[in-house]
């Protein structure tokens, strides 16, 4: 079975942009989790997307915004991008049904902004 | 509010076993999760344990769980160079994909 698969590895962006990063979950898996990673606050929790509607919500602002397909692929946005939104963004996906349905995450996408 | 706390460094010998620390705060916590996170990848899913259990072993890895403490360790077996690595507890209190996370510990071995 395939794993969670995120694109691109690797983008640059500069401050003000916007950007799109996609997320394809692991086959049957429903749910799909996003996270922010740096080294200041650590993994941080976006929020979830279970057959296509936001479930849960961490502490972000409005600039960061997702959204789920019915295939269950995830994309997540960042709009009007600064200094601070440099992160690796991690993709996690499951199969949303129990608490004891562990999470499974993806390689990541490291976003640099300049 | 949910926190949960990892010391950041350990160092071992090459064959020694390596024992990862956790505390956590909420005692609603069902699940309770280790991933490792090798440079440059994401996470990968360790083990996880219960919150009714006290322990589970899985071939070189052992979680034992206090939950009177809300203490959660890792010890890893025969260490090898291959498992240095950051190592991050988890938990999960139900609410579906929403992990809380401590802050790592980087396991450096040597051989």
């Amino acid at each position: 079975k395939a794993g969670v698969t995120q694109t691109p590895r690797y983008l640059i962006k500069t401050r003000g942009q916007q950007v799109t990063l996609s997320c394809s979950p692991i086959s049957g898996h429903r749910s799909v989790s996003w996270y922010q990673q740096t080294p200041g606050q650590g993994l941080q929790f976006l929020f979830e997307y279970f057959s296509e509607t936001q479930r849960n919500k961490g502490n972000f602002p409005g600039r960061f915004s997702g959204r789920q397909f019915s295939n269950s692929r995830s994309e997540m946005n960042v709009s009007t991008l600064e200094l601070g939104d440099s992160a690796l963004y991690l993709c996690a996906s499951t199969t949303g049904q129990g608490a004891g349905s562990p999470l499974h995450f993806g390689n990541g996408t490291r976003l640099t902004v300049t | 509010g949910e926190d949960v706390e990892q010391s950041l460094f350990l160092s071992v010998r090459e064959g020694d076993s390596s024992v990862i620390n956790c505390t956590y705060t909420d005692s609603s916590s069902t699940y309770l999760y280790w991933y490792k996170q090798e440079p440059g990848a994401g996470l990968q899913l360790l083990t996880y344990i219960f919150s009714n259990m006290d322990m589970k072993q899985d071939q070189r890895l052992t979680v034992l769980l206090n939950k009177k403490d809300k203490h959660l360790s890792l010890r890893i077996a025969d260490t090898q160079t291959g498992d240095s690595a950051i190592y991050f507890c988890a938990e999960n209190d139900n609410q579906g994909g929403k992990l809380i996370f401590g802050q790592g510990t980087e396991l450096s071995v040597k051989p």
